[in-house]
């Protein structure tokens, strides 16, 4: 059975930088063609890609966020880590990773709201 | 970027009815690279078609998936009480990108 489980802080002040982990099963990262990524959701709205990591360790970031993330992997601790720098206010949305084979994201995992707040 | 324009916002139906969802792209999408995600209240999204016309594993045959290009729709045959949601389409030819979402609710 494959799973992800998002984890890291559920509060964040402006200007810090933002650590999530994710941590999965039933699946290697090393295996060709798979892949992980993050995915956010501010409340009540879209979802919106953030950035994803591939079994070859090749990166991609969103264009209008690249400045401020940085993704990584550990397989042998079956983990995916994203780093946010220089949260504000409007970071605030719940945080979902989730894998994917080249035909659309499945599964996810359950996410984390994280609020950024002073 | 390719930006993913769903429509309508809201759609009113009862459970018995057919629900078509349609979702447009500003550019040609790859190999028809087109998902389709179902996302209840509290819940993570869920994939329901992929390739645009691919159900996912688990998925009712209720649900299909069409079109090619900048065109698609999702079409849910008879709606189940568990049926009513948000619906998401997304991209993942060139990036990823996901559209702004259909609600579908009970009329």
């Amino acid at each position: 059975q494959v799973t992800l489980r998002e984890s890291g802080p559920a509060l964040v002040k402006p200007t810090q930088t933002l650590t999530l982990t994710c941590t999965f099963s039933g699946f290697s990262l090393t295996t060709r063609g798979v892949c992980v990524s993050w995915i956010r959701q501010p409340p009540g709205k879209a979802l919106e890609w953030l950035a994803l990591i591939d079994w070859d360790d090749d990166k991609y970031y969103s264009t209008s966020l690249k400045t401020r993330l940085t993704i990584s992997k550990d397989p042998s601790k079956k983990q995916v880590v994203l780093t946010m720098t220089n949260m504000d206010p409007a970071d605030t949305a719940t945080y979902y990773c989730a894998r994917s084979q080249g035909s659309g994201f499945d599964p996810w995992g359950r996410g984390t709201l994280v609020t950024v707040s002073s | 970027e390719i930006v993913l324009t769903q429509s309508p916002g809201t759609l009113s139906l009862s459970p018995g009815e057919r629900a078509t969802l349609s979702c447009r792209a500003s550019q040609s999408v790859s190999s028809s690279y087109l998902a389709w995600y179902q996302q209840k209240p509290g819940q993570a999204p869920r994939l329901l078609i992929y390739g645009a016309s691919s159900r996912a594993t688990g998925i009712p045959d209720r649900f299909s998936g069409s079109g090619s290009g900048t065109d698609f729709t999702l079409s849910i045959s008879r709606l189940e009480p568990e049926d009513f949601a948000v619906y998401y389409c997304q991209q993942y030819g060139r990036s990823f990108t996901f559209g702004p979402g259909t609600k579908v609710d009970i009329k």
